[in-house]
């Protein structure tokens, strides 16, 4: 049923740097594009989204980069703190249909 | 505000058992959708709802349905309970007929042992 692949599984950064998680997708159909933060015990929350007509988004320290003919998509977190340790997902969606990535296990280290 | 509120937060059942958990989406959203998330996975949706009528359903077997109430809250039942049925479950509300916008609970982990 994933339509939609995510890497890496697991990401150690240095307070202070980049993080990169990447993300493909399959369905051609698929309009909107979320990254969803999810900490231990908690649903996940919306962080930042893309549709397809747009090839970068940037919300505070977190841009999508997406590339639409490659049906690739990206998030990257500028400045990374010890905070944004969590787990992070990809999503792609087209309607009342949302398929998620399996999940990045991003660790900040002070 | 309230956000999304779910409970039980955990529940234990045996092979076999029926469960029902249930879902309170913000106020004034009329769309709650559920989602299936197993250890290390991401969540696998299961059926939206909006207006009190099914709008989707993702690949999961009869075992499982879902109703909406006139108070746009939800519950989702799962019948026969195998072990590989334990996850977290997750609901989620949006205003709109459509994914747009999700606020997610902190979802209902089961375990089936």
């Amino acid at each position: 049923q994933q339509q939609v692949k995510q890497s890496p599984q697991s990401l150690i950064v240095q307070k202070g740097g980049i993080s990169i998680i990447n993300c493909a997708y399959e369905n051609t159909a698929f309009d909107y594009f979320p990254w969803y933060q999810q900490f231990p015990g908690k649903g996940p929350a919306l962080l930042i989204a893309i549709r397809p007509d747009v090839s970068e988004k940037k919300e505070g320290r977190f841009t999508i980069s997406f590339n639409k003919s490659a049906k690739q998509f990206s998030l990257h977190i500028m400045d990374s703190q010890p905070g944004d340790s969590a787990t992070y997902f990809c999503a792609a969606s087209k309607n009342n249909d949302m398929r998620f990535g399996a999940g990045t296990r991003l660790t900040v280290k002070p | 505000d309230a956000g999304v509120t779910q409970s039980p937060t955990h529940l234990i059942k045996t092979r076999g058992q029926q469960v029902t958990l249930r879902c309170s989406p913000i106020s004034g959203h009329k769309s709650v959708s559920w989602y299936q998330q197993v250890l290390g996975q991401g969540p696998q949706f299961i059926f939206q709802y909006y207006e009190k009528e099914e709008r989707g359903r993702g690949n999961f077997p009869d075992r499982f349905s879902a109703r909406q109430f006139p108070n746009y809250s939800s519950e989702l039942n799962v019948n026969a309970l195998l072990l590989g049925d334990s996850a977290l479950y997750l609901c989620a509300s949006s205003a709109r007929n459509s994914n747009y916008g999700y606020t997610f609970g902190s979802g209902t982990r089961l375990t089936v042992v």
